[in-house]
């Protein structure tokens, strides 16, 4: 079974700075889905970025993109220039390409604070 | 906004009682997937139905059944509740040739007392 895991329970970060929120995972199949989701304080969750394991090419949206390295079974993703609006709980998580597996296995989250 | 809709925000229920949450999908998705998200267990999958059909099941309880509908909504009835069951249902759907993406509802609040 596949597992995600996020390292850091906490990170903090001053506005406009940037600061990177860890993912690594565990799985023996070759083509899978990576997704940052995100989770503030209204309890909703937004997807922020995903990437695809086929692709070498890091994904980015706006101020946030992801260092995928698939040897390593690492995925973080960085978050520049950050704002206040950033604060929230991050998810990483983990999607099988092989039908009838769709479902998201996430890890247990990163509470991100950002001071002004 | 995802354009997945649940009702209602909130439950507060006791136990041993019954009770059915609601999900919309956004339009032109098929697939309606439900997660608990609780405190001591996290987010975790329970249960996925695309276009009325049962696709996948998860750590879903024996207590717990879902079903989606012709009009593609889908209800997911929890029974015989506990205290244990208090936490944060979420229903996300996918639509045919993008089912890697998941968008997520706003989420069903229950607390059962």
């Amino acid at each position: 079974a596949q597992t995600v895991t996020q390292s850091q329970p906490e990170m903090s970060v001053q506005e406009a700075e940037t600061v990177t929120l860890s993912c690594t995972y565990d799985t023996s199949e070759s083509d899978y889905y990576l997704f940052w989701y995100k989770q503030p304080p209204s309890r909703q969750m937004i997807l922020v970025i995903r990437q695809e394991a086929y692709k070498q090419q890091n994904a980015t949206e706006n101020r946030f993109s992801v260092n995928f390295q698939k040897a390593a079974k690492s995925f973080s993703l960085k978050i520049s220039d950050s704002q206040l609006g950033d604060a929230a709980m991050y998810f990483c998580a983990y999607r099988s390409a092989q039908g009838g597996s769709e479902k998201l296995v996430f890890g247990k989250g990163t509470k991100l604070t950002v001071n002004p | 906004d995802s354009g997945v809709t649940q009702t209602p925000k909130h439950l507060i229920t006791a136990t041993g009682q019954r009770v059915t949450l609601r999900c919309s999908p956004r339009s032109g998705d098929l697939s309606v997937y439900w997660y608990q998200q609780s405190l001591d267990q996290g987010l975790q999958f329970l249960i996925h139905y695309y276009n009325g059909e049962e696709r996948a099941k998860g750590n879903i309880l024996e207590r717990f059944s879902a079903q989606q509908f012709p009009d593609l909504h889908s209800e997911l009835n929890l029974s015989s509740l506990e205290l244990g069951d208090s936490a944060l249902y979420f229903c996300a759907s996918s639509r045919p040739g993008y089912t890697d993406t998941q968008y997520f509802g706003p989420g069903t609040r229950l607390t059962v007392l």
